[in-house]
């Protein structure tokens, strides 16, 4: 129990473009989730903590209009880069939390490149 | 604010040998300690946890931790590693009010044959 699917694994895109990251609780409800971006050989570093049916709350220096949150159900959170650029090329990942056990579920992440 | 320092960033160690990794933290409230491991291009899977009662805490794959409250420390120990034991590990602290993970910069522990 208690995974996360996060879709895609991997995604190529123009600069310019937006692109939709999903994030998705398959067999409980999280009404917390969290993104994550990594670069090469560093640490997670956290962009925003998304409740569900609210606003999501962006850790400083994190860009809110670039990096757009929904967290429309307790089951699905999606973070959308919007007019990326080569330097928002990296590693993002979302997690999941459980309150029942606090515990917290990781998704696979997604390799963005933007070209 | 809670922080996590991870004292080793790498740590090379020969196959069925022993081996720690070294956690510290620094908060004022009681916390949650984690540790968690990643595998290339992957996500993070959890490896231990610590949310109250005995200090020394046992997870998957023959990992165990202790907890030190007087030392703010939470090292990850394995008393005998294998090479599938390759990776980056990560310990964290959950900021209590907000649930927010709060990640060490990683150890990368390299199991040689």
């Amino acid at each position: 129990g208690a995974v996360v699917s996060q879709h895609p694994s991997w995604v190529i895109c123009k600069s310019g473009t937006s692109v939709k990251i999903e994030c998705r609780s398959l067999d409980f409800q999280a009404t917390t989730m969290f993104w994550y971006r990594q670069f090469p050989k560093q640490s997670l570093m956290l962009m925003a903590t998304s409740n569900e049916g609210s606003k999501a709350t962006y850790e400083q220096g994190v860009e809110k209009d670039k990096f757009l949150i929904n967290h429309a159900s307790l089951t699905l959170s999606t973070l959308t880069v919007t007019s990326a650029h080569p330097e928002d090329s990296s590693f993002y990942i979302c997690s999941a939390s459980r309150q029942v056990d606090y515990g917290y579920t990781f998704g696979s992440g997604t390799r963005l490149t933007v070209v | 604010a809670q922080s996590v320092t991870q004292l080793d960033s790498q740590v090379p160690v020969f196959e069925e040998a022993p081996v720690e990794l070294r956690c510290n933290y620094s908060s004022s409230v009681s916390v949650y300690l984690f540790w968690y491991v990643q595998y290339p291009n992957q996500g993070l899977q959890l490896l231990l946890k610590y949310l109250s009662g005995s200090t020394l805490v046992k997870g998957i794959n023959g990992f165990e931790a202790e907890f030190n409250k007087s030392q703010t420390s939470f090292h990850l120990r394995k008393p005998s590693v294998h090479i599938s034991d390759t990776a980056e590990y990560f310990c964290a602290v959950s900021e209590g009010n907000t649930g927010k993970l709060i990640f060490g910069q990683g150890t990368t522990l390299q199991v040689k044959p």
